[in-house]
């Protein structure tokens, strides 16, 4: 099984631009999760979803959207890039209550200039 | 203000000796909670998770629960020098799904 997919691994953005964070699984979970990582630090909620068609604020939504449209899919969004969201991204699922492991992708690195 | 706490680090511990990493939370409703292990620019993996109060075993990991003191922590026995990594403590506030993270704890464990 591949387990949690993102896409890209990498991305420099100039201060402004947009683009779209992939992640996919292919566990069937129902609950997924996008956190951020500053160096040092620990990671931070964005956004999370407890199904098709559900999602939730975070700690830290603001520049962010999400949607969740398929059981398997759960794209973030950066609609006006800033250098504020420098930082390491990984999508994350599990299947829930009361079995929360959460199983992680590979993260992606975006640095924003 | 709900939030997860961890001292940062680094602490060193010699090899061969037991690594003891503390956590507290702020929510008292919380029911469930998480140590996951992250090698430097790798993802985050679970080591072990606790819902009860008093210890869980598992190999060279205890994890440690007091809910009434709203502490969590891990001891690391026999540390070996794979195990230098960074700790997150992980919170499953009062059961709304979301999970939260501490800022980690950086461990270093020497030869």
């Amino acid at each position: 099984n591949a387990g949690v997919t993102q896409t890209p691994k990498f991305r420099i953005l100039k201060i402004g631009q947009s683009m779209t964070l992939q992640c996919t699984q292919d566990m069937n979970h129902n609950y997924m999760y996008w956190y951020r990582q500053d160096p040092g630090m620990g990671l931070k909620l964005i956004y999370y979803s407890v199904g098709a068609g559900i999602t939730d604020k975070g700690e830290v939504p603001n520049g962010y959207n999400v949607s969740r449209s398929t059981t398997e899919d759960f794209p973030l969004r950066l609609e006006l890039a800033a250098p504020s969201q420098t930082s390491v991204y990984f999508c994350a699922s599990s299947l829930g209550v009361p079995n929360e492991k959460l199983f992680f992708g590979s993260g992606t690195q975006l640095s924003v200039l | 203000q709900k939030e997860v706490e961890q001292n940062s680090g680094p602490l060193s511990v010699p090899e061969g000796a037991i690594a003891s990493l503390n956590c507290t939370y702020s929510d008292r409703g919380s029911q469930s909670f998480f140590w996951y292990r992250q090698y430097s620019g790798k993802s985050p993996e679970l080591i072990m998770f606790i819902y009860s109060n008093g210890d869980k075993e598992d190999g060279r990991f205890t994890a440690q629960l007091n809910k009434a003191s709203q502490y969590v922590s891990l001891l690391i026995r026999d540390s070996q020098p794979s195990d230098s990594a960074t700790y997150l403590c992980a919170v499953n506030m009062n059961r709304d799904d979301k999970i939260i993270f501490g800022k980690g704890t950086r461990l270093h464990i020497l030869p």
